[in-house]
Order: structure tokens, then C-alpha cells, then sequence
């Protein structure tokens, strides 16, 4: 079974654009959910979509968001970007996001902001 | 609020002896444990999890954990380290009051020297 896909690997913007990042979740899981990895905040829940729902949130400003299409996949979408929104962020998918899940991860996207 | 803790930034062990990376935990109801390991420019892999049952977990790659309730710990643990080892170890909670979110610990990188 091939597991979870992100694209693009990498990406390098600017101050004040907007970016869109994309997971494909593992065949049959439902839930998607993504974080955000940088050397001084570690790894921090944005959000998690189920049955194209928000269904949890993390305490991240507005200009972050997302959304879950009926196929489980799922994109996030920073808007307005600032020099600290350089990150990786790391989508994972579970079954049905169930506590006792195991949440599989992707292997990222790399986001510079110049 | 739930919080994880790993209090060794860095772990060195050589080859062929056993290893511990240490966590303890914080929650206000029943946790569910995670450990997770992430290579250079990779995403994180699943290792292993405790929901409930038996304290020991045995997981991936001959790794395996300890739950410890009285003193909130889920140290991982191997009897025989190998070089591939080195990598960085995340360990992660998840209760009803956090929802579905993992909340991570800061990491311990592990560094088995040949």
C-alpha cells in the first residue's frame, strides 16, 4: 500500500504571497491532519479534517488554513507568509482519527520564505 | 494541559549496547503513547504505541517501550543498538481533552557510534 504523498517537496516564496500545499492520505484512511516542524517550536498540530470537515485546531493564526475534498485528500494553504512560517509541514493520515489511531506521516514539504 | 517530556536533548550509545530514550508524560485522563522516529529530510516513521494492556510494547525494528503510570513514563528502550539507529526520536501523547491532536516532545537525537 503506498502511504502518504505531499507535494511539492520543497518550496521557496516570498514575504506576502500565499502558498498551497498538498497530502494524499493512504488508501482508506479518512482522517488527515498537519503539522508544523521548525527547530524552535518542534512539532505543532495545525489542524485535522475528517469526511471534509475541520474537526480539530491547533493555536495558529487565520492565515492558516485548510480544507479535505471527498477523495481524503487534503490541502492547507498559508496565506500572507512571514519569514517565520519557514518550516517543514508534515501531513499524516489515520483510519478514522480515532484517540487510539496510529497517525502515519508523509515525508514532508520543506516551505523557505525569503 | 498535556505536555510530553524528553529531558536529553542527545543520547550517545556504542554499538551493541542497549539504549534508552526517556519520556514522561502529562495529562489529565487516560494517555495514549507514541513513538516516532525521523531520519534526515524524511518524515517521521510510526514505531510503536501503548493504548492499554501490557506495559511493555514491542515495536518496529526491535525497539520496544515501557509504560510506567505511577511515574508517567514511556521510556523506549532496544537491548542491542546499530549505527542505522542514529536518528531523532519524537514521543507523543494523545488524551480525550487534546482531541485527536499528538502533542509532541521536543525530540532526543541518538547517535550510536560503531
Amino acid at each position: 500500500k503506498a502511504g502518504v504523498t505531499q507535494t511539492p517537496r520543497y518550496l521557496i516564496k516570498t514575504r506576502g504571497q500565499q502558498v498551497t500545499l498538498s497530502c494524499s492520505p493512504i488508501s482508506g484512511h479518512r482522517s488527515v491532519s498537519w503539522y508544523q516542524q521548525t527547530p524552535g517550536q518542534g512539532l505543532q498540530f495545525l489542524f485535522e479534517y475528517f469526511s471534509e470537515t475541520q474537526r480539530n485546531k491547533g493555536n495558529f493564526p487565520g492565515r492558516f488554513s485548510g480544507r479535505q475534498f471527498s477523495n481524503s485528500r487534503s490541502e492547507m494553504n498559508v496565506s500572507t507568509l512571514e519569514l517565520g512560517d519557514s518550516a517543514l509541514y508534515l501531513c499524516a493520515s489515520s483510519l478514522s482519527g480515532a484517540y487510539t489511531d496510529t497517525q502515519y506521516f508523509g515525508p514532508g514539504t520543506r516551505l523557505t520564505v525569503l | 494541559a498535556q505536555s510530553v517530556a524528553q529531558p536529553e536533548d542527545q543520547v550517545n550509545v556504542a554499538e551493541g549496547n542497549p539504549l534508552t530514550v526517556k519520556c514522561t508524560y502529562s495529562v489529565s485522563g487516560n494517555p495514549y503513547l507514541f513513538w516516532y522516529v525521523q531520519y534526515p529530510n524524511r518524515g517521521l516513521q510510526f514505531l510503536l504505541k501503548y493504548i492499554t494492556g501490557d506495559n511493555l510494547v514491542k515495536g518496529s525494528y526491535g525497539f520496544e517501550a515501557e509504560f510506567n503510570k505511577s511515574q508517567t513514563s514511556f521510556h523506549l528502550k532496544k537491548p542491542s543498538a546499530l549505527v542505522s539507529d542514529s536518528a531523532l526520536y519524537f514521543c507523543a501523547v494523545r488524551d480525550y481533552q487534546a482531541g485527536t491532536a499528538l502533542i509532541f516532545g521536543k525530540g532526543t537525537t541518538l547517535s550510536v557510534s560503531s
